[in-house]
């Protein structure tokens, strides 16, 4: 498997709280991304990065903010969470090439209460 | 912007059954095309890809998926299914030029295979 962490691997929280999810890779994978997994709705891309310091916005973005300041490292921040950001979130890691599949970490679990 | 559509959102089968699962992109371009298969409680790992070359690729498992570029289909298949089968499947698309490598994903299929 590739060396993907996400952390923490499940919490509650309440509405209108911050939250920060990290993403911790060693495979020194130039790009990162950010999904969220609903039931129905398949895999949706929050935000993405293609270097440290480059993000960009994925399709379900509002809400949502990302930042990377090491290569392993990339966060997703819910700046004030609401109970439709309830879901498993996962990071993933790839080359970058069109090519290439995307490795996936294990998933958070979000309740937002 | 491209999609992906999974027409069967619940399959059910029995062992040894055959499996087909479909999945259409809507996109006139060059594709990278792939299947992921989540097992309960875990996280999406690759099945198969397909790049370029033998539209027939093979996976792990025993799993296959052919590319016909006129349906723009790439449909996984399987001749006989086991109960450790039993999974959520998802189809992505990468356009060929696309930057960072962005992945489009279908809405999932979960296959049930009853022992």
């Amino acid at each position: 498997d590739a060396g993907i962490t996400q952390s923490p691997r499940h919490k509650v929280t309440e509405t209108g709280t911050p939250v920060t999810l990290r993403c911790h890779q060693t495979e020194n994978h130039r790009y990162m991304y950010w999904y969220r997994q609903d039931p129905g709705h398949g895999l949706r891309l929050i935000h993405y990065s293609y270097g440290v310091k480059d993000t960009d916005k994925g399709e379900v973005s509002d809400g949502y903010s990302v930042s990377r300041s090491k290569t392993e490292d990339f966060l997703l921040t819910l700046e004030s969470a609401t109970s439709s950001q309830t879901s498993v979130y996962f990071c993933a890691i790839s080359p970058g090439q069109a090519s290439y599949e995307q490795y996936f970490g294990p998933g958070t679990r979000l309740t937002v209460t | 912007a491209q999609s992906v559509s999974q027409h069967n959102h619940h399959v059910i089968l029995s062992e040894a059954a055959s499996l087909e699962l479909g999945c259409n992109y809507s996109y006139g371009g060059t594709v990278n095309l792939f299947w992921y298969v989540q097992y309960p409680g875990q996280h999406l790992q690759l099945l198969l890809k397909y790049f370029s070359g033998d539209p027939l690729v093979k996976g792990i498992k025993g799993f296959e998926a052919e590319f016909i570029k006129s349906k723009f289909s790439f449909n996984l298949r399987k001749p006989s299914v086991q109960w450790s089968d039993t999974a959520e499947y998802f189809c992505a698309v990468n356009l060929y030029n696309t930057n960072a490598g962005k992945s489009t994903f279908g809405d999932g299929t979960t296959l049930t295979v009853k022992p």
